[in-house]
């Protein structure tokens, strides 16, 4: 059974970073895409990034770029998502969620979501 | 970036109705369309893919149509636990982008 738990959420100042991690089991981590999703209290969904399958090819919102930066590390079948200078409209529970199609980064939904971790961004 | 409308933003139906939810991008999409439900407090999950293959596990009372631009989501027979927001989202290009979501109340 595919399983996603996302963890690092806290509540931190403006400015600052926060290394947020999703724990994948269930599923061969290292054969499909991952993608990080978040949403603003009373919004909807928006999404944040991707990553490849073997780490080499990202892409971003435009809204995010240059200061979020997904990565992952298939030997502990765990993706991350550094945020850097936080600000207060970065306030969100953040999802991931696993692409569908194995072995591409194109033309795959989002099959699998994890619980999410909640992002405070505060003074 | 491809913008994603759903209408209504939403709706009130009774136990037992058919309902549509509607989404147009604003440019072609091909099929590369899913459809995700959403409740109070808890993770979207995924209903619809391909605009209208179902996803393993969700019944049959949820169906999806369309190609191109418009894209419809069909509920039938709805149910009290069918009371959700439903959102949209291309998979065509990057950034993936997401309708702004329907809410129904039953």
């Amino acid at each position: 059974q595919v399983h996603l738990v996302e963890s690092g959420g806290d509540v931190v100042q403006p400015g600052r970073s926060l290394r947020l991690s999703c724990a994948a089991s269930g599923f061969t981590f290292s054969s499909y895409g991952m993608h990080w999703v978040r949403q603003a209290p009373g919004k909807g969904l928006e999404w944040v990034a991707v990553i490849s399958y073997d780490g080499n090819n990202k892409y971003y919102a435009d809204s995010v770029k240059g200061r979020f930066t997904v990565s992952r590390d298939n030997s502990k079948s765990t993706l991350y998502l550094q945020i850097n200078s936080l600000r207060p409209e970065d306030t969100a529970v953040y999802y991931c969620a696993k692409g569908a199609r194995i072995l591409t980064l194109y033309y795959h939904y989002m099959d699998v979501w994890g619980k999410g971790t909640t992002v405070t961004v505060s003074s | 970036d491809i913008q994603m409308t759903q209408s209504p933003s939403s709706l009130s139906a009774s136990v037992g109705d058919r309902v549509t939810i509607t989404c147009r991008a604003s440019q072609g999409i091909s099929n590369y369309l899913a459809w995700f439900q959403q409740t109070p407090g808890k993770a979207p999950k995924s209903l619809i893919y391909g605009a209208s293959d179902l996803q393993s596990g969700v019944p049959s009372k949820f169906s999806g149509s369309g190609s191109g631009t418009d894209f419809t989501l069909t509920i039938s027979s709805l149910q009290p636990e069918d009371s959700a927001t439903y959102y949209c989202q291309q998979y065509n290009t990057y950034p993936y982008t997401f309708g702004q979501g329907t809410k129904l109340e039953i």
